[in-house]
């Protein structure tokens, strides 16, 4: 059964740091990329940050780059996002979800998260 | 920049048939794929590529794919239908991936 466990939020002040995890188990971990996906109070759901298995294929969305870093650690199973410069704007629950790997059928691109973990909730405030 | 745009609110009658539609370029590249989710709980997903239920899904939902557009039709909506619906696909210009904005369903 796969799962993925994210730990590692809290309270923060604005401008400070934080490191989040995601331990996955039930299924084999380097062969999929994962993703970093958050959702503020009340909002929809928004894409973070991307990374392919091998981790040479690493992608941000713009609210968050250069302050944000994802990471991975294969021999762990784990999954990392490192949160620096921190708003109250990225308050949210952080989620992390595995990719189902890309298929070319009928001409599109067949690719979606098939599993998500049950998120951390992450609170910028003085 | 590339964005995925839903309504922001749908109705249903118990018993009916909804659709729930999601515009993009991106569309025109990859398939949409379809997340329920609930209050206070992580997203789900219910549809993926040109049609395809995870195990566990009735076979009430569905999906298709014209142009530009991905649609998640609902037939017979169920009391437990109602929860909030997003789309999600990947911009294949800068591989950043989007949601759309969420479609809160109401089954009346």
């Amino acid at each position: 059964e796969v799962q993925l466990v994210e730990s590692g939020g809290g309270l923060v002040k604005p401008g400070g740091s934080l490191r989040l995890s995601c331990a996955a188990s039930g299924f084999t971990f380097s062969s999929y990329s994962m993703h970093w996906v958050r959702q503020a109070p009340g909002k929809g759901l928004e894409w973070v940050s991307s990374i392919s298995g091998s981790a040479s294929d690493i992608y941000y969305a713009d609210s968050v780059k250069g302050r944000f870093t994802i990471s991975r650690d294969n021999a762990k199973n784990s999954l990392d996002l490192q949160m620096d410069s921190l708003r109250a704007e990225d308050t949210a629950v952080y989620y992390c979800a595995r990719d189902s790997s890309p298929v070319r059928i009928f001409g599109l691109i067949q690719d979606y998260f098939d599993f998500w973990g049950r998120g951390t909730l992450v609170t910028v405030s003085s | 920049s590339s964005e995925l745009t839903q309504d922001p609110a749908v109705s249903v009658a118990l018993g009916q048939t909804v659709r729930i539609t999601c515009q993009g370029d991106s569309l025109r590249s990859y398939y949409a794929s379809w997340y329920q989710q609930k209050p206070g709980q992580a997203p789900v997903l219910v549809i993926y590529g040109k049609n395809n239920r995870p195990s566990g899904i009735p076979d009430r939902f569905s999906g298709s794919n014209s142009g530009n557009t991905a649609s998640l039709t609902i037939t017979g909506a169920q009391a437990e239908d109602e929860a909030d619906y997003y789309c999600n696909s990947r911009d294949s210009t800068t591989d950043h991936w989007m949601f759309g904005g969420g479609t809160k369903l109401t089954v009346l």
